[in-house]
């Protein structure tokens, strides 16, 4: 079964400072990856997503993200982090070619300290 | 409206009650999908819609869980006989279609607590 790993379950970073997000899958084939952001009392939403093409990918609010099929990676950086930033972000993936079901990871909870 | 509208957006119900939760999606959006976000479980799939039918269901943890949708636009998600471990966020979504062409767009979700 595909399965998501997010290593890092709360990360603090000073305003300013760069920021990496780690994601790890688990699929046989190509995936469709995903990064949502939570903010508190709100909805999932986009910041990016892969299906094809050139594996680094730009996203909203000045998010990137990188796919590397050789570590089964999809991390998301910024490289410079706001206050506004401060969230709970999650790393999904289309599960078993089904085209419509998001696999999820457990999230990982960012604090940006000024 | 604009994006995809739940109610209500907060819900206290007694264990033994039914619940029912409701999804607007965005206009013309095809496809419907309930997630339950819960602090051990993380989120998880619970169905997916499309139209008005479901070809997916298996993600509905027991037969007290059920959703139905009509006129291929608002859809329910009814909780019967409600158990303290159903406490969690039901949060709803839509897509013009499936995945790899269309982006998911998320409400804000159903904060159910069972006391």
């Amino acid at each position: 079964a595909q399965s998501v790993t997010q290593p890092d379950i709360h990360i603090t970073v000073s305003e300013g400072a760069s920021l990496e997000l780690r994601c790890n899958y688990s699929y046989g084939a190509t995936p469709y990856l995903f990064w949502y952001v939570q903010s508190p009392g709100q909805g999932l939403q986009l910041l990016l997503k892969y299906f094809s093409g050139d594996t680094l990918v730009q996203g909203i609010k000045g998010f990137e993200a990188e796919f590397k099929r050789s570590q089964s990676s999809f991390n998301l950086r910024k490289p410079s982090v706001h206050w506004s930033d401060a969230a709970e972000y999650f790393c999904a993936v289309v599960s078993g070619g089904s085209n419509y079901k998001l696999t999820f990871g457990k999230g990982t909870l960012l604090t940006v300290n000024p | 409206g604009a994006g995809v509208s739940q109610s209500p957006s907060n819900k206290v119900t007694e264990k033994g009650k039914d619940v029912e939760l409701r999804c607007d999606p965005i206009s013309g959006h095809t496809a419907l999908y309930w997630y339950r976000q819960s602090l051990g479980q993380g989120l998880e799939f619970l169905i997916y819609f499309q139209g008005n039918s479901a070809p997916d269901k298996s993600g509905l943890p027991s037969d007290r869980f059920s959703a139905e949708r009509t006129g291929g636009s608002v859809s329910t998600l009814t909780i019967q006989r409600t158990q303290q471990e159903d406490s969690a966020v039901y949060l709803c979504a839509s897509s013009g279609g499936q995945i790899s062409g269309n982006t998911i767009y998320f409400g804000e979700g159903s904060w159910l607590t069972v006391v």
